[in-house]
């Protein structure tokens, strides 16, 4: 009965690959969220979809795409990996958008690229 | 421009202390809204507290409680005898009315209690 979950949890590399990180809510939530984690504990948003619109794109490099085949789901593909791309990337998800709504988290993932 | 300072770092407590995390934010919104979250040494991010900018009582859920106070533009959350299991990082973040639904965190405060 997890509420937001991602796959993989853990995701080890190599520079230049393309990866995948899955999440999915089973909240009934219209609004998901990627936000990355660096080394130091920062937490930045990275992208905010509406059921299944992006509202959000906050500077990301274009190597990061968010993708949202419904609204219970929000995967994020990188392409071409780079070193310091490594962080914990964790979806999260709101029952509406607006600065008033709580945002719910998945587990994170970690992504380690060599 | 919106933000969110944990000028503490690192606190230590031993267990059954009481311990005070400070945040303070800068805001131009009149309607915003305050959060705590908590992360845990298994690292999941665990929702805490909500707070509108309209309201200022202060608010108590078991050992924790909230200082809301916008003279000082603070939201501290204090822990009262602390357990060995209230360690984690500790993170406040702040959303504007005129900025979607967009999260800003500070950058977390990590407590640690002892035995």
């Amino acid at each position: 009965d997890t509420a937001v979950s991602q796959t993989p949890k853990y995701l080890v590399t190599q520079m230049g690959n393309d990866k995948s990180i899955k999440c999915e809510q089973n909240l009934g939530h219209d609004t998901m969220y990627w936000y990355k984690q660096d080394s130091k504990k920062f937490l930045k948003i990275m992208f905010s979809y509406n059921n299944k619109e992006l509202i959000i794109n906050e500077t990301v490099p274009n190597r990061f795409s968010p993708k949202s085949p419904d609204k219970a789901h929000l995967n994020l593909h990188i392409n071409s990996l780079e070193l310091g791309d490594s962080a914990v990337y964790f979806c999260a998800s709101s029952q509406f958008t607006g600065p008033q709504e709580t945002q719910y988290f998945g587990p994170g993932t970690r992504l380690l690229v060599l | 421009a919106q933000k969110v300072t944990q000028a503490q770092t690192e606190i230590s407590v031993v267990e059954k202390e009481d311990v005070t995390l400070d945040c303070v934010y800068e805001t131009r919104d009149t309607t915003y809204y305050l959060f705590w979250y908590k992360q845990p040494p298994s690292g999941e991010l665990v929702f805490l507290i909500r707070r509108n900018s309209f309201d200022e009582q202060n608010e108590i859920s078991g050992r924790y409680s909230w200082n809301f106070q916008k003279s000082t533009s603070s939201f501290n959350f204090t822990i009262t005898a602390s357990q060995v299991v209230d360690s984690a990082v500790y993170f406040c973040a702040l959303s504007e009315a005129g900025n979607t639904d967009k999260l800003i965190f500070g950058t977390g405060t990590r407590l640690q209690v002892f035995p």
